[in-house]
């Protein structure tokens, strides 16, 4: 089973300012790599799928790089809407597995 | 645009199976993706449950697999979601969804449902 280690747990941040969220594997997973936001009481909602490919009409400000272990989200300006929880999942093999998440909270 | 609604009981004995159902809208079963079943413990991570392809061949998580069964009813344009002998370590918001074929990115979501295990 392939391991997805996301840094850091929180990141205190204040609007305007730029988010950098780290996703790192226990083996290569290629590109097979997307992200998530997470609001409370909502369903996650799909942000990046192919490490750097943006999902529909989600904001240019969000976007992400890597390949095999390495893998960030980078959020160039962070706007109020964007304080949620984010997490990374692989379905380079089966079975598909999330990072634990990281939380952007308001400094 | 596709929408995933998921019903059933939101409490279930210890012992018993937990059984749900999701039906989908806005686009046919039948015409690809995969379909599946992730859960949220309360105030905890995703956990993926597995997935079907609409043939019905699918994947499990190895921890859940001996207990999960999730099929598709292309008639009805609906999947579901069987797990027996539940324990208090089964309450979580199970959601269902839509997975691409070749990323396996989840583009779709239900709004989740909150099933609670408890006599």
């Amino acid at each position: 089973e392939i391991a997805l280690t996301q840094s850091p747990a929180t990141l205190s941040l204040s609007p305007g300012e730029r988010a950098t969220l780290s996703c790192r594997a226990s083996q290569s997973v290629s590109s097979y790599l997307a992200w998530y936001q997470q609001k409370p009481g909502q369903a996650p909602r799909l942000l990046i799928y192919g490490a750097s490919n943006r999902a529909t009409g989600i904001p240019a400000r969000f976007s992400g790089s890597g390949s095999g272990t390495d893998f960030t989200l980078t959020i160039s300006s962070l706007e109020p809407e964007d304080f949620a929880v984010y997490y990374c999942q692989q379905r380079s093999d089966w079975p598909l597995t999330f990072g634990g998440g990281t939380k952007v909270e308001i400094k | 645009q596709v929408q995933l609604q998921e019903s059933g009981p939101g409490l279930v004995k210890p012992s018993e199976t937990l059984s749900l159902t999701c039906g989908v809208s806005g686009y046919s079963i039948s015409s690809g993706y995969y379909w599946g079943w992730i859960r949220q413990p309360p105030v905890k991570g995703l956990e993926w449950i597995g997935s079907v392809f609409h043939s019905g061949s699918g994947n499990y998580n190895p921890s859940l697999k001996s207990r999960v069964t999730v099929s598709v009813d292309t008639s009805k344009n609906e999947l579901s979601l069987k797990l027996t002998s539940v324990t208090a370590a089964d309450t979580a918001v199970y959601f269902c969804a839509r997975l691409g074929l070749f990323y396996g990115q989840i583009d779709s979501w239900g709004q989740g449902t909150l099933v609670t295990v408890s006599s």
